[in-house]
């Protein structure tokens, strides 16, 4: 079975710090997406960032970073100076064939 | 601004009652998802399909059904609805061999 874990239901930090959103996934796969989506209150999914299982290179953008370990399977969310527009379900997902498999999503709240 | 529509925000429908939500993408995507979220569960996938009137069931397809008649618009349809639909239902589309996903804003559905 192709499944997302994701242990941690709520988070919280304070404005300006760092925040690390875990994630582990099943597969036998050995090409496949990963990815993080961001749900505001507004219900609208959002790609945070991206990472093909096939490059090594963790990706970035912006604020945003990712901790790719292909042999752990694993998949962290790294957000730097959290911004209070953060606040958000973050959600972790897979793409091990050709449809999206997600974790149950991890409620992140951003304090002033 | 390309846009995947979903025809309601919120509905409220009767048990045993026939239930029809309506996605529709302006992108020209060969590829459109169904998918229920509920707390603690994450996105779980209903149903997908990659063209016309093609379909695949996803992991919960008990209780549901969809069309596909247009490239553009993916129908999900509940039978007869029951209290344990009551959910948010998000839909997507993507390109072929393509995992950028774009969603659109969600239906929650009440059954009473």
């Amino acid at each position: 079975a192709q499944t997302v874990t994701q242990s941690q239901p709520e988070m919280s930090v304070q404005e300006a710090e760092t925040v690390t959103l875990s994630c582990t996934y099943d597969t036998s796969e050995n090409n496949y997406y990963l990815f993080w989506y961001k749900q505001p209150p507004s219900r609208q999914m959002i790609l945070v960032i991206r990472q093909e299982a096939y490059k090594q290179q963790n990706a970035t953008e912006n604020r945003f970073s990712v901790n790719f370990q292909k042999a752990a399977k694993s998949f962290s969310l790294k957000i730097s100076d959290s911004q209070l527009g953060d606040t958000a379900m973050y959600f972790c997902a897979f793409v091990p064939y050709n449809d999206m498999r997600f974790g149950a999503g991890t409620r992140l709240t951003v304090k002033p | 601004d390309v846009k995947v529509t979903q025809s309601s925000r919120y509905l409220v429908k009767r048990t045993g009652e026939k239930v029809f939500l309506e996605c529709v993408q302006d992108m020209d995507h060969e590829n459109m998802f169904w998918y229920r979220q509920d707390p603690g569960l994450g996105l779980r996938l209903i149903y997908f399909s990659y063209d016309v009137k093609m379909k695949e069931k996803g992991d919960i397809p008990e209780g549901y059904s969809v069309s596909r008649e247009k490239k553009e618009r993916f129908s999900l349809i509940l039978e007869s609805a029951s209290t344990n639909q009551t959910s948010m239902y998000l839909c997507a589309s993507s390109p072929m061999d393509s995992y950028g996903y774009t969603f659109g804003s969600g239906t929650r559905l009440t059954v009473v």
